[in-house]
């Protein structure tokens, strides 16, 4: 079964503005991670934001905010004030708490950032 | 200074060949791992070494062999490539072993190593 879902294939936001993208998750544990990643056109990947299952607040990094609500089992990443350089390829990805090792990644969601 | 290096960033060859793939870090993690990132861009966890020993081998063909000679290096050999294996191969380390944690032990990609078998 999928850990880690996200729904939107791909997404359009005009410059400036604040773009949401959901991320729901499947986890029977009560200690895990939720990760976002960033994947440009040159192929990296880069690390965004991390919510811990036990963080009672939101998490914020610059730009970046992580909508965490976990009765929902979702963590949406809420990008602000949205930059051509934004344009990428976005991941949401789980580690479970018995799994150190291993990040479950969902399918992606694919941001256009229009002038 | 790269934390992450792959080599090569691109691998064009045919069916049948062997090819290897390597992957070293310089930020003292403990942890690393080879992740596929497939056609429709799905990221999949192939392996995971900590401190040199295999962790995690989620299923992959045997064809498919990881060896990390030390804690900074783990390279991947693929025997008798088939065209299926094409794909993005990404390099990972994470600083966390041995013990589990609760925290973020964030992972930290390499730039990917393309392979197209033809």
């Amino acid at each position: 079964a999928q850990k880690i879902t996200q729904t939107q294939p791909g997404m359009f936001v005009q410059e400036k503005e604040a773009v949401t993208l959901d991320c729901t998750y499947d986890t029977s544990d009560q200690s895990y991670g939720l990760f976002w990643y960033k994947q440009p056109s040159s192929g990296e990947m880069i690390f965004l934001i991390y919510q811990g299952s036990y963080d009672e607040q939101n998490a914020t990094e610059g730009r970046y905010s992580l909508n965490f609500q976990k009765a929902r089992k979702s963590a949406n990443l809420v990008i602000s004030a949205s930059q051509l350089g934004d344009s990428a390829m976005y991941f949401c990805a789980m580690r479970e708490g018995n799994s150190d090792y291993k990040l479950s990644f969902g399918a992606g969601t694919t941001v256009t950032v229009r002038a | 200074d790269t934390a992450v290096s792959q080599t090569p960033k691109y691998l064009v060859t045919q069916m049948g060949n062997d090819k290897s793939i390597k992957c070293e870090q310089n930020l003292g993690h403990d942890t690393m791992y080879w992740y596929k990132q497939d056609s429709k861009k799905f990221l999949k966890i192939m392996f995971s070494y900590n401190n040199k020993e295999l962790i995690i081998n989620e299923t992959v063909p045997n064809r498919f062999s990881p060896k990390s000679p030390d804690k900074a290096h783990l390279n991947l050999h693929i025997n008798s490539l088939e065209l299926g294996d094409s794909a993005v191969y990404f390099c990972a380390s994470s600083p966390r072993g041995g013990q589990r944690y609760s925290g973020a032990n964030v992972l930290t990609f390499g730039a990917g190593s393309r392979l197209t078998v033809l």
